[in-house]
């Protein structure tokens, strides 16, 4: 079985200060991908995103970043000089056999 | 490019009563998704589709059912409606082909379903 852990259910931080979304997966599968996606208040999930299990090499894409440690099964999201725009619900997923697996998302909140 | 479009996007049903939601996937998108989004359970996979068959199922109970048609659009019904099936359904598209694993997945904005 797959399980996807989001330990921080709510974040809240001032404008640019960074932040970091932890996700923490378990899965018996070698081959598997994870995801992060961002859920604004409107309700579209917005892919963000993908990682296979064979890479491990860190990304950061202008203010995001990602730590993907499979050593310790996580996969972790840094935002640096969050802003206010920021604010949603942050998902991180894992995808193996076909099926995609949630977790229970941290809401990050950024105050002006 | 579209994206994905769910219609429609509120609906309010009674206890008992059945209904039918709709998912039009990006065009050239053959994978369908759907996903149950409630506040005590999270997001939970229903059911996958492709080509017109049911590749992938999650654990949800036989009223849940789907198909997809030749043009990949996708429905998804619900039978004999309960309380606990309130929630919002999102459907997601993905340009998978045989493994499905990898593709990242483009969701619509979603049908808020309330039941009476």
């Amino acid at each position: 079985a797959q399980k996807v852990t989001q330990a921080q259910t709510e974040i809240s931080v001032v404008e640019k200060e960074d932040v970091t979304l932890d996700c923490v997966y378990e899965t018996r599968d070698t081959t598997y991908y994870l995801f992060w996606y961002k859920q604004p208040p409107s309700g579209e999930l917005v892919f963000l995103i993908r990682r296979n299990s064979f890479d491990e090499q860190n990304e950061i894409s202008g203010r995001y970043s990602w730590n993907f440690q499979k050593s310790t099964s996580s996969f972790n999201f840094t935002i640096t000089a969050s802003q206010v725009v920021d604010s949603a619900v942050y998902f991180c997923a894992l995808s193996a056999q076909g099926q995609l697996t949630f977790g229970s998302g941290t809401q990050l909140t950024v105050l002006p | 490019k579209a994206g994905v479009t769910q219609t429609p996007r509120y609906l309010i049903k009674t206890r008992g009563q059945q209904v039918t939601l709709s998912c039009s996937p990006i065009s050239g998108h053959r994978s369908v998704s759907w996903y149950q989004q409630t506040p005590g359970q999270g997001l939970q996979f229903l059911f996958e589709y492709f080509s017109e068959t049911q590749r992938n199922k999650g654990n949800f109970p036989g009223r849940f059912s789907g198909r997809q048609f030749s043009n990949s659009r996708s429905e998804m019904n619900v039978s004999t409606l309960e309380l606990g099936d309130s929630a919002l359904y999102l459907c997601a598209s993905s340009l998978a082909s045989r493994v499905s694993s990898y593709n990242e997945q483009f969701f619509g904005p979603g049908t808020r379903l309330t039941v009476l």
